[in-house]
């Protein structure tokens, strides 16, 4: 019964290579997002939908494409990784932009590009 | 625009002490404000919140009131445990996003 789920936990692969990560939620929210947290545990948004409709993009560099095949789904493709992309990626989903609701965070996938 | 500052971790302290993590925030108009903990290899959970100025919030000991004139939201406890071991992560909400400070870590030594 977890609430927002990622997969996989881990992912370790070689620069150049496109990989996805899946994220999942079951609380009915409508709105979904992705997160990255650097080695030193800073975390930004990298992008937010609504009801499938992406709404943020911060500045993330065109090689990272998100996917929302419906509202309980958000996924996020990667293009030609580079050493730089190791990081930990929070897929999250809320209520309603803008509410004083939080937001529930998965688990993380641990990215890591050799 | 709107940001959101913690104090600068590591913060270590020995079992029983009183804990305060210091929070402040810049923001347009009046956001909920909101304390995450991140355990060691999990997600973000919530550990409290407070949506409007003088709100306190609290959970599992933990206490933060909202303070809208000195823009602050501390973390507090009375007595941590070597359970609570963690980064506290403060964030505000605007209508967009969760902005989130950059986190402070926390270990407790028995």
């Amino acid at each position: 019964d977890t609430a927002v789920s990622q997969t996989p936990k881990y992912l370790v692969t070689q620069m150049g290579n496109d990989k996805s990560i899946k994220c999942e939620q079951n609380l009915g929210h409508d709105t979904m997002y992705w997160y990255k947290q650097d080695s030193k545990k800073f975390l930004k948004i990298m992008f937010s939908y609504n009801n499938k409709e992406l709404i943020i993009n911060e500045t993330v560099p065109n090689r990272f494409s998100p996917k929302s095949p419906d509202k309980a789904h958000l996924n996020l493709h990667i293009n030609s990784l580079e050493l730089g992309d190791s990081a930990v990626y929070f897929c999250a989903s809320s209520p309603l932009t803008g509410s004083g609701t939080e937001a529930f965070f998965g688990q993380g996938t641990r990215l890591t590009v050799v | 625009g709107n940001s959101v500052t913690q104090m600068e971790g590591p913060v270590t302290l020995s079992e029983e002490a009183f804990l305060t993590i210091n929070c402040t925030y810049t923001a347009t108009g009046y956001p909920s404000l909101f304390w995450y903990v991140q355990y060691p290899g999990e997600g973000l959970q919530l550990l409290l919140k407070a949506t409007k100025a003088d709100d306190k919030g609290s959970n599992k000991g933990f206490e933060a009131t909202y303070r809208k004139e000195t823009t602050s939201f501390h973390l507090e406890k009375g007595s941590v445990q070597v359970s609570d071991s963690a980064v506290y992560f403060c964030a505000l909400n605007t209508p967009r996003k969760l902005i989130f400070g950059q986190g402070t870590e926390l270990s407790v030594k028995p």
